[in-house]
């Protein structure tokens, strides 16, 4: 039941823009997406409801497509800070506390 | 400030030795869970609570246990540790509504590093 995420890992020179996707094997309820930097706790970035709207700030957004059961996380004119760990984590219905993160994605940023 | 807090941050333990990590939080959150991250599987859940008395099992619970007594403590009981459960453990909260994905943010503890020889 874990989400996948792809790719495992991605290197970029600043500025440049990167997608890191996120499927579900089964049908989802919600999407969320975190942060992690080194040797640090995961930071939210945006969570994303089944039916609801493509979210987003600044130079990071998020679309899901409930058909598909995938999320896609779009990081535009990539910044040194965006460096980091992104883990996508699923929920499958609105009455359950089990939130299941993908085994992550490290982003790279050189300058 | 809002936060979670996490004791200890490092443990190193021997197999078989009870302990205890201990998680806190401020924030007057319903829901609490625990995760655990090894390198290449990224954040498995062991235990949530969505409210006090009320908890439940995540995706890796073996070998661990949980109790909620009062809104604000979590902790986490290893009550005979072995070596495959050397990891690096989370604390998070919540608010909750008909589920975790309404609020959506979790707030993370800072982590405690847990190593069973």
């Amino acid at each position: 039941q874990q989400p996948v995420q792809s790719p495992q890992a991605v290197i970029l020179r600043e500025g440049e823009d990167a997608v890191i996707n996120c499927s579900s094997s089964k049908a989802l309820y919600s999407v969320h997406w975190y942060r992690q930097k080194h040797g640090e706790a995961p930071v939210f970035l945006m969570i994303l409801l089944k039916g609801g709207e493509q979210k987003g700030h600044e130079k990071i957004s998020a679309s899901f497509n409930e058909k598909k059961q995938q999320s896609s996380l779009y990081l535009t004119a990539s910044q040194l800070s965006y460096s980091g760990t992104y883990f996508c984590g699923t929920v499958f219905s609105s009455n359950t506390g089990k939130l299941i993160f993908g085994q992550g994605t490290t982003l790279q940023v050189k300058p | 400030e809002a936060q979670v807090t996490q004791n200890p941050r490092y443990l190193i333990t021997v197999t078989g030795k009870k302990l205890t990590v201990t998680c806190s939080q401020n924030m007057n959150h319903e829901y609490m869970s625990w995760y655990r991250q090894d390198p290449g599987l990224g954040l498995r859940q062991i235990y949530y609570s969505m409210n006090v008395e009320v908890t439940d099992k995540g995706d890796v619970p073996e070998g661990y246990k949980v109790s909620r007594k009062e809104k604000r403590n979590f902790p986490l009981i290893l009550e005979s540790p072995s070596p495959n459960q050397t990891s690096l453990y989370f604390c998070a909260s919540s608010l909750w509504d008909r589920g975790v994905s309404v609020t959506g943010e979790l707030f993370f503890g800072e982590g405690s590093r847990l190593t069973v020889l």
